[in-house]
C-alpha cells in the first residue's frame, strides 16, 4: 500500500506570494492533519481534515488554510507568504479521527524556502 | 492542557551500547503516547505507541517504551545502538477527542562507531 504522498517536495517563492500545497493519504485513510516543522518552533499543528470538514485548528493566523476533497485528498494554502513561513511542511493521515491512540503516517513532508 | 517535554536535545552513543531518550508528559488524563523518528530529509516514522493497553511497549527496530505513570515518564530504549540509529526522535502525546498531537522538542541522536 502507498505511504502519504506530498507535492511538491521542494518549493522556493518571495515575500507576498502565495502558495499550495498538496498531501494524498494512504488508500482508505479518511482524516489528514498538517504540521510545519521550523528549527525554532519545532512541530506544530496546523489543522485536521475529515470528510471535507476542518475538525480542529491549531494557533496559526488566517493566512494559512486548508481543504479537504472528497477523495480525501487535502491541499493547504498560505496567501501573503513572510519569510518566517519556510519550514517543512508535513502531512500526516490516519484511518479515523478523533479516537485515542489512533495511529497517523507522515508524509515526506514539502520543504518551503520563502525569499 | 497536554505538554510533552524530552528531557535531552542531544545524546550521543558509541555502537553496541544501550540508548536512553528520556520523555516526560503531563496530562489531566490518560494520555496516548507515541515514539517517532525523523531520518535527514524525511518524513516522520512511528517506532511505537502506547494506548494504556500495556505499560511496555516495544516498536520497530529493536526500540521499546516504558509508560511510567507515577513518574510521567515515558522513556524510549534500545539494548544495543546501531549507525543507522542516527536520527532525530520526537515524543508525541495526543489526547482529548482530536487527531492533535503534541510533539516534543526532538532528541537528535549520534552514533558513534
Amino acid at each position: 500500500k502507498a505511504g502519504v504522498t506530498q507535492t511538491p517536495r521542494y518549493l522556493i517563492k518571495t515575500r507576498g506570494q502565495q502558495v499550495t500545497l498538496s498531501c494524498s493519504p494512504i488508500s482508505g485513510h479518511r482524516s489528514v492533519s498538517w504540521y510545519q516543522q521550523t528549527p525554532g518552533q519545532g512541530l506544530q499543528f496546523l489543522f485536521e481534515y475529515f470528510s471535507e470538514t476542518q475538525r480542529n485548528k491549531g494557533n496559526f493566523p488566517g493566512r494559512f488554510s486548508g481543504r479537504q476533497f472528497s477523495n480525501s485528498r487535502s491541499e493547504m494554502n498560505v496567501s501573503t507568504l513572510e519569510l518566517g513561513d519556510s519550514a517543512l511542511y508535513l502531512c500526516a493521515s490516519s484511518l479515523e479521527p478523533a479516537r485515542i491512540g489512533e495511529t497517523q503516517y507522515f508524509g515526506p513532508g514539502t520543504r518551503l524556502l520563502v525569499l | 492542557a497536554q505538554s510533552v517535554t524530552q528531557l535531552d536535545s542531544h545524546v550521543s552513543v558509541s555502537e553496541g551500547t544501550p540508548v536512553l531518550l528520556r520523555c516526560n508528559y503531563s496530562s489531566s488524563y490518560s494520555p496516548s503516547l507515541f515514539w517517532y523518528v525523523q531520518h535527514p530529509n524525511k518524513g516522520l516514522q512511528l517506532l511505537l505507541k502506547y494506548t494504556s493497553a500495556a505499560t511496555l511497549v516495544k516498536g520497530i527496530n529493536g526500540f521499546e517504551a516504558e509508560f511510567k505513570k507515577s513518574e510521567t515518564s515515558f522513556h524510549l530504549t534500545k539494548p544495543s545502538a546501531h549507525m543507522s540509529d542516527a536520527a532525530e526522535y520526537f515524543c508525541v502525546g495526543a489526547s482529548g477527542g482530536y487527531n492533535k498531537l503534541i510533539f516534543g522538542a526532538g532528541t537528535r541522536l549520534a552514533v558513534h562507531p
